[in-house]
């Protein structure tokens, strides 16, 4: 079974600085997909970015970039030039055999002035 | 509009009391999944559909029950429902294109309270 896990329950970052929250994940299968999700305090669910297992680049998309290390099983998200409207609860996700994802339990970030 | 809509956004109910949580979806996907969010334990799977011929249990599914009643609704029942049951309920699509890297849409959400 495929299992995500991010160790940072919380994290704070000064605005206009780079953040990295961490994300490693388990799995068996050689194909997979990784996501990342931004969750503000209303609630719902933005997707972010993408990475395929197999993909030789690390992803990125405007201010969002994944650091991707196949062999760690790591798949660090980095905010660069933080902005207030960064702070929101962060998902790591993993797409299993199903298509389903299989998320971790998330990382609080906080972007002070 | 919100291409994915559920339906209601909040509800409190009683111990025991049967309830729907209802999902439809203007995208055109295939694929429809529902999931709970508990503070600190992030998003789980509860059910999954890959077309309305096709339910699939998730991590969580019991104590809840789905209906795929046409390709762009999916419906979530509680049968009888119990307090721990409370949590915000998500609903989300993807696209069929029959690789990984398709991305969940999310609803907004649905908060339930089981006093």
């Amino acid at each position: 079974a495929q299992k995500i896990t991010q160790t940072q329950p919380g994290m704070f970052v000064q605005e206009k600085e780079a953040v990295t929250l961490d994300c490693t994940y388990d799995t068996s299968d050689p194909s997979y997909g990784l996501f990342w999700y931004k969750q503000p305090s209303s609630g719902e669910m933005i997707f972010l970015i993408y990475q395929g297992s197999y993909d030789q680049q690390n992803a990125t998309e405007g201010r969002y970039s994944l650091n991707f290390q196949k062999a760690r099983k790591s798949a660090n998200l980095v905010i660069s030039a933080s902005q207030l409207g960064d702070s929101a609860m962060y998902f790591c996700a993993i797409s299993n055999s199903g298509y389903a994802l299989n998320f971790g339990k998330g990382t609080s970030l906080l972007v002070t002035p | 509009d919100a291409d994915v809509t559920q339906t209601p956004r909040n509800r409190i109910t009683k111990t025991g009391k049967r309830i729907m949580l209802e999902c439809s979806q203007t995208k055109g996907h295939d694929r429809m999944y529902w999931y709970r969010q508990d503070p600190g334990l992030g998003l789980r799977l509860i059910y999954y559909s890959f077309d309305v011929k096709d339910i699939n249990k998730g991590e969580i599914s019991d104590g809840y029950s789905v209906s795929r009643q046409a390709q762009a609704k999916f419906s979530l029942s509680l049968e009888s429902a119990i307090p721990n049951q409370t949590a915000l309920y998500f609903c989300a699509t993807s696209d069929s294109s029959g690789t990984r890297n398709s991305p969940l849409h999310f609803g907004n959400g649905t908060r339930l309270t089981v006093t």
